[in-house]
């Protein structure tokens, strides 16, 4: 069964801070971790993608993936303003273009000025 | 990246009529696009993949002939939604696979909010 667990918010923090969003999954098969930025009346933007377990770090993102307990991360730091929108998390089986893409419901992000 | 267009933005139809979404990859060719749905506070459901020149492949639980896609050619996909209802009132978003073919890489248009009345 294919299915991501996302905690979907609103999480409201102040400017500056440090944010952790985070997704759980049941399906162990997957390999592929994304974490995909939208927002309001737009199409998600690839931010991050993580191939298996590990982090991977692009300035002030970290993704974070952790296949023995299901459970990846996304950290932002020195969050702005601009930083406000909906981050979903994605996973897929296999680097294959056939392999279609599972979401989470995406977490609902609000950086306080 | 690559750049994705849909249309309609939006669209409000009547129960019973039919509704075309197009999808377009306007600055390279792609071989494989995908459709998701996005119904409200709910995930992005992959409905299908859509491949030029042959017959999409749809998810279980997705009525192909209710949602009709032709990828007739490497810069456009069109769904269209048949005999419309209200419970099909969603968020339709079209992706492209990128030119490396990786899953990770595909790029998405900015959806099309459908509303069926």
């Amino acid at each position: 069964q294919k299915e991501v667990e996302q905690d979907p918010g609103p999480l409201s923090v102040p400017e500056g801070a440090i944010v952790s969003l985070n997704c759980t999954y049941s399906n162990s098969a997957f390999q592929y971790f994304m974490w995909y930025r939208q927002y309001s009346r737009k199409g998600p933007e690839l931010l991050m993608y993580t191939y298996s377990s590990g982090n991977k770090e692009d300035g002030r993102f970290t993704a974070q993936v952790d296949k023995s307990s299901k459970y990846i991360s996304l950290f932002i730091r020195d969050s702005q303003p601009s930083d406000s929108a909906t981050y979903l998390c994605a996973m897929s089986e296999s680097g294959g273009g056939a392999d279609g893409l599972t979401f989470g419901k995406g977490t609902h992000l609000i950086i306080q000025p | 990246g690559a750049v994705v267009s849909q249309h309609p933005s939006r669209v409000i139809c009547k129960s019973g009529t039919s509704v075309k979404i197009e999808c377009r990859s306007l600055d390279f060719q792609a071989t494989t696009m995908f459709w998701y749905r996005q119904f409200p506070k709910q995930s992005l459901m992959l409905m299908a993949t859509s491949n030029e020149g042959s017959k999409a492949t749809y998810e279980q639980g997705v009525e192909k002939d209710k949602f009709l896609i032709n990828h007739a050619s490497l810069t456009l996909s069109t769904l269209t939604v048949t005999s419309a209802h209200p419970e099909d009132s969603s968020f339709y978003i079209c992706s492209v696979l990128g030119p490396g073919g990786f899953s990770y890489e595909q790029y998405f248009g900015p959806g099309t909010r459908l509303t069926v009345t």
